[in-house]
């Protein structure tokens, strides 16, 4: 059973403070680590696909970094906006030939304005 | 919008009822996925298409679960005899490339 662990489970944020979390997988039989941010009634929206040890991803105020050595990657926000409130949720794709993400259960996040 | 659509996205059903939900892939993604979250979970894999070939299932996929690709475009997946364990969100993806493109998703409530 592959295990991937987010932390924290959720997250209050002043309006324009920046703010970053964690995503935990396994170090061993490593293929991609995605993140998607996951907003109430939408659908899941696909941030990275980050594959190669020491990766930073960026996409406007948001970005990420990854280190498959020790399997953790984070993900960052600068100056956080009312819309950026959403559940942010990693997965591990491992290189086993199969085709299945395993997800972490995601970080909740709140920015108050 | 990701381009992948699923219908109903809400569903209430009695307990024993069969329900059916469908997915609408990106058109020209060959590979199609059915995740399931429950509270408090992250989504989890159910199965996975090539084109019509559901290649591989989930233990979590019992019996009472099917899936279907029929042309390799639009999928299905049936429950049987719904069980009040079944209540999740039920989300499918397409992939091209790296990436996994999900829809927003069915909602079942098993009453």
């Amino acid at each position: 059973i592959l295990n991937v662990e987010q932390s924290p489970q959720s997250l209050h944020v002043q309006e324009g403070d920046s703010t970053n979390f964690t995503c935990s997988f396994p170090s061993s039989n490593f293929y991609a680590l995605h993140w998607y941010r996951w907003e109430t009634a939408k659908s899941p929206e696909a941030l990275f696909v980050m594959t190669l040890n020491g990766d930073e991803k960026k996409k406007g105020r948001i970005s990420a970094t990854l280190n498959t050595k020790e399997g953790y990657s984070y993900l960052y926000i600068k100056g956080s906006q009312p819309e950026d409130s959403a559940t942010y949720l990693c997965a591990f794709l491992s290189n086993f030939g199969n085709e299945k993400l395993t997800f972490g259960t995601g970080t909740r996040l709140t920015i108050i304005p | 919008d990701t381009g992948v659509s699923q219908d109903p996205r809400h569903k209430i059903t009695k307990r024993g009822q069969n329900v059916t939900f469908r997915c609408d892939p990106i058109s020209e993604h060959n590979r199609l996925y059915w995740y399931r979250q429950t509270l408090g979970q992250g989504p989890e894999f159910l199965t996975y298409f090539q084109n019509e070939a559901q290649l591989e299932k989930s233990r979590l996929l019992s019996d009472r679960f099917s899936a279907e690709r029929p042309k390799g475009s639009f999928s299905t997946l049936e429950i049987q005899r719904t069980e009040q364990g079944d209540s999740a969100m039920y989300l499918c993806a397409s992939r091209a490339g790296s990436e996994q493109f999900f829809g927003p998703g069915t909602r079942l409530t098993v009453l």
